[in-house]
């Protein structure tokens, strides 16, 4: 089965410095990938998604890229700022509204 | 912007007793899901519903879970004989028609306690 691994852990930038999150992925058959944000004790957010047909997607301050060849998947936050604090997850599914399999999460710092 | 809702938003259960956890998807969606998120853990796929029946379950989904459409509104989780490990925070989601990918939005989660 499908399995996403996430990098880093954690991360610490300084604010207004960017953000990078990788994840790969296993299943060359997954064609959407997702990211959302969680606060701490809330929903996870979606804050941008990019499928297969696409190399890169940008959102204001927020990008993602996809490189199917390799198989992973970044997001890119720039010009961080404390309330981008928060843990982020990816997640890769199948699409058709097939279930997210998840990365274990970045836990981002934005230090003033 | 519509929502998903859960209710309770924590629940504390002894041990072998049955919870039914509930969840109101967002109103003309028609993918229902429930995940699961033991504390500091990664979020994990318990079922999808469509159609009236289950679409997709994972390995933890066995026969101590159950899901139901009891109405034109409601979905819910049944977790009967609740075990320790059981404890975790269970996320609804839910999304839109068919074709392509359709975003899954979530509630705000309840919190399963099991003593």
């Amino acid at each position: 089965g499908e399995n996403v691994e996430q990098h880093p852990s954690t991360l610490s930038v300084q604010e207004g410095d960017s953000a990078v999150i990788k994840c790969t992925y296993s299943d060359s058959a997954s064609n959407y990938f997702p990211w959302y944000k969680q606060e701490l004790g809330k929903r996870p957010q979606l804050i941008i998604d990019i499928r297969s047909n696409v190399g890169e997607k940008k959102d204001q301050r927020i990008a993602v890229t996809l490189n199917k060849t390799a198989k992973h998947f970044s997001l890119h936050i720039t010009e961080t700022q404390p309330e981008d604090s928060a843990v982020y997850f990816c997640a890769a599914s199948k699409g058709g509204n097939y279930q997210l399999i998840w990365g274990a999460g970045t836990k981002l710092i934005i230090k003033p | 912007e519509p929502e998903v809702t859960q209710t309770p938003s924590h629940q504390v259960t002894q041990m072998g007793q049955e919870v039914i956890l509930r969840c109101v998807p967002i109103s003309n969606h028609l993918y229902f899901y429930w995940y699961r998120q033991i504390l500091g853990q990664k979020v994990e796929f318990l079922v999808s519903f469509y159609n009236n029946e289950i679409s997709e379950k994972s390995e933890i989904f066995d026969d101590q879970f159950s899901v139901e459409r009891p109405d034109g509104s409601n979905f819910t989780l049944k977790i009967r004989s609740t075990k320790l490990e059981d404890s975790a925070m269970y996320f609804c989601a839910s999304s839109g028609g068919t074709g392509g990918n359709q975003p899954q939005h979530f509630g705000d989660g309840t919190r399963l306690s099991i003593l």
